[in-house]
């Protein structure tokens, strides 16, 4: 079957740097997604990846080793505005995404 | 225009009753997808299509559900004779898919929370 495995939840202090990892078994591979989805709201998109390696957008970055099947999502300098829910999701071979439980995380003061 | 929109934001249903939960995309996306999210869980797909036609169905839970799309772009997802089970967030996604090789980076709309009594 499909998996994708996260940490159900993480926490974490304003300003500091935390990682999410995500982990994947999936029949093929074709793009790994990650999603950050506030509480009440729908997630929003933040970042692809296709090939290994670091791709870095302002705050946030994701790493992606498909050898291993594991990406992590790097968030640093940390905000209150950050606490949300961070979602993983692979497309397959099929081209249709599967989806993790999602990570929830929490922002300490 | 504006992103995707759904409606309604909220219904309350009684067991047994049927529901229309509506999805407006991103104008000219081609590609709409329907997934379902219990409290807590991440998301289940239940059908995507491409234009008016559903290439992939696999995700619907049982035939009391059904979904279409007219014109290439509002859809339709029923609900018959719903269960309290059937209780969710029914998020709804647009994308520019135009080919098996692109990023097609999906849009999401603010759900429906369905309750059903």
């Amino acid at each position: 079957g499909q998996n994708i495995d996260q940490p159900t939840e993480m926490t974490a202090t304003e300003g500091a740097i935390v990682q999410i990892n995500c982990t994947y078994q999936t029949s093929g591979f074709n793009g790994l997604f990650w999603y950050q989805q506030h509480a009440g709201e729908a997630p929003t998109f933040l970042s692809y990846n296709v090939l290994d390696g670091l791709e870095e957008k302002g705050r946030f970055s994701s790493f992606l080793s498909r050898s291993k099947g594991y990406s992590y999502l790097l968030l640093k300098e940390l905000q209150m505005k950050d606490s949300a829910s961070y979602l993983c999701a692979v497309r397959d071979s099929n081209y249709q995404l599967i989806w993790g439980a999602g990570t929830k995380l929490i922002i300490k003061p | 225009g504006a992103g995707v929109s759904q409606s309604p934001s909220n219904k309350v249903t009684e067991k047994g009753k049927d529901v229309e939960l509506r999805c407006d995309p991103i104008s000219g996306h081609t590609a709409l997808y329907w997934y379902r999210q219990s409290l807590g869980q991440g998301l289940e797909f239940l059908i995507y299509f491409q234009g008016n036609s559903a290439p992939d169905k696999s995700g619907l839970p049982s035939d009391r559900f059904s979904a279409e799309r007219t014109g290439g772009s509002v859809s339709t997802l029923t609900i018959q004779r719903t269960q309290q089970e059937d209780s969710a967030v029914y998020l709804c996604a647009s994308s520019h898919r135009t080919s098996q090789t692109s990023t097609d980076t999906q849009y999401f709309g603010p759900g429906t929370r369905l309750t059903v009594l």
